[in-house]
């Protein structure tokens, strides 16, 4: 079967660091994806892992361990723009198969 | 940039009447998906188009669900009758080769069921 974990919420102050962390037990695993999900609005792409290791963009970075079925999001440097949810989603086949998504609330 | 268009951007309707949803794709993109994505939950994929051709539907509630891409190109979600539990975002995204360089979604319609 498909199953995708990420936590539900998480907290954190403007300027600090936080991490979220998703685990993955899927069939035809291909890579992992992250978007993020403003209120009411589409998902927008974050960053794309097929190999091992950590990718970075800017203030945010992603991690992959394809033998442990984990990753993680890091954003840097938190602004209150980035509350938003996080979805992590598992590249099967040839479709995504989404978590139920992680709400970050940044307080200044 | 191109997007994926989506319309309604909100539909509110009664339990038991039709509804429909329309989407278009951005221009090359064979591959389109519609998902379902419930309120604080992530989307639930619904029905897979290659061209005009379904190649996964088996979450889509068939007795009351239909999804057509006649031409390859856009694509309509109907729901018929419409159920309270139906209230929810439904997504459109397209991709190039299948979804290995991740999906471009449009904005979605918001659809209440009262």
């Amino acid at each position: 079967g498909q199953n995708i974990d990420q936590p539900t919420e998480m907290t954190a102050t403007e300027g600090a660091i936080v991490q979220i962390n998703c685990t993955y037990q899927t069939s035809g695993f291909n890579g992992l994806f992250w978007y993020q999900q403003h209120a009411g609005e589409a998902p927008t792409f974050l960053s794309y892992n097929v190999l091992d290791g950590l990718e970075e963009k800017g203030r945010f970075s992603s991690f992959l361990s394809r033998s442990k079925g984990y990753s993680y999001l890091l954003l840097k440097e938190l602004q209150m723009k980035d509350s938003a949810s996080y979805l992590c989603a598992s590249y099967n086949t040839d479709k995504l198969i989404f978590g139920t998504g992680t709400r970050l609330q940044v307080f200044p | 940039e191109a997007e994926v268009a989506q319309s309604p951007r909100y539909k509110i309707t009664e339990k038991s009447q039709a509804v429909a949803f329309w989407c278009d794709p951005i221009s090359g993109h064979a591959t389109l998906y519609w998902y379902r994505q419930i309120l604080g939950q992530g989307p639930e994929l619904l029905v897979q188009f290659q061209d005009e051709s379904v190649v996964d539907d088996s979450q889509l509630p068939k007795d009351r669900f239909s999804a057509e891409r006649l031409k390859g190109v856009d694509s309509t979600l109907k729901i018929q009758p419409a159920e309270l539990g139906d209230s929810a975002m439904y997504l459109c995204a397209s991709s190039l080769t299948g979804g290995s360089y991740g999906y471009t979604f449009g904005s979605g319609t918001r659809l209440t069921v009262v």
